[in-house]
């Protein structure tokens, strides 16, 4: 069974300032892991996805994240945080390689302020 | 444009009413399925399909049903609205080979 947790459901940040959005995870199996992004209005977006081939992985929007299976983490982290930034961020959870199914977390909302 | 799209955006209704919610994607995706979200709240998997005439329940249990007659066309059904049924219902395709989910801008339903 797999289940995801994410820390803080509402993160703010200056703009400029590093962004850390949390995620732990739980796995019987080797996970796949992913890191959505929900814009007011729209549908969600993939942002990245861990599928065992790097630890580190690069998404879209300078947005990377880190798999570390001692923590049983998989943080969303950019640098410099811009204004469009703002959204509800959603960590994923799969335990197949491509069945779509997918356990969310809860999601986070990160607000960014001028 | 390849894209995956729902209608109605959103839906107020009144108790007992029969609805579908629509789902059409133009991306060739064999996988498409149905997610239910509710504010601050993680996305559930309701229903899946994997291909024409394949359908299967997902991990929370829903009172809606689904049909894939056509590729391209993922409806879902609920016989008999109830206040319970209000939600947000996105729908979302992936490729066979690929986990990567394309999904829709959702459908918030409300039963009065």
């Amino acid at each position: 069974a797999q289940s995801v947790t994410q820390l803080g459901s509402h993160v703010s940040v200056s703009e400029g300032a590093l962004v850390l959005l949390r995620c732990n995870y739980s796995s019987s199996v080797p996970p796949y892991l992913f890191w959505y992004v929900q814009y007011p209005n729209q549908g969600l977006q993939l942002l990245l996805k861990y599928t065992s081939a790097a630890t580190l992985v690069k998404g879209i929007n300078g947005f990377e994240a880190e798999f570390k299976k001692s923590e049983t983490s998989f943080h969303l982290t950019k640098p410099s945080a811009h204004m469009s930034d703002a959204a509800e961020y959603f960590c994923a959870v799969s335990g197949s390689s491509n069945t779509g199914k997918l356990i969310f977390g809860q999601g986070t909302t990160l607000q960014v302020k001028p | 444009e390849a894209d995956i799209y729902q209608t109605p955006r959103y839906l107020v209704i009144g108790t007992g009413k029969k609805i579908t919610l629509e789902c059409s994607q133009t991306m060739g995706h064999d996988k498409m399925y149905w997610y239910q979200q509710d504010p601050g709240m993680e996305l559930h998997l309701i229903h899946y399909s994997y291909g024409v005439n394949s359908t299967e329940k997902g991990d929370l249990s829903s009172e809606s049903t689904v049909s894939r007659i056509r590729t391209e066309h993922f409806p879902l059904t609920l016989e008999s609205a109830r206040p319970s049924h209000t939600s947000q219902y996105l729908c979302a395709s992936s490729d066979f080979a690929d986990e990567k989910l394309f999904f829709g801008s959702g459908t918030q339903l409300s039963v009065l």
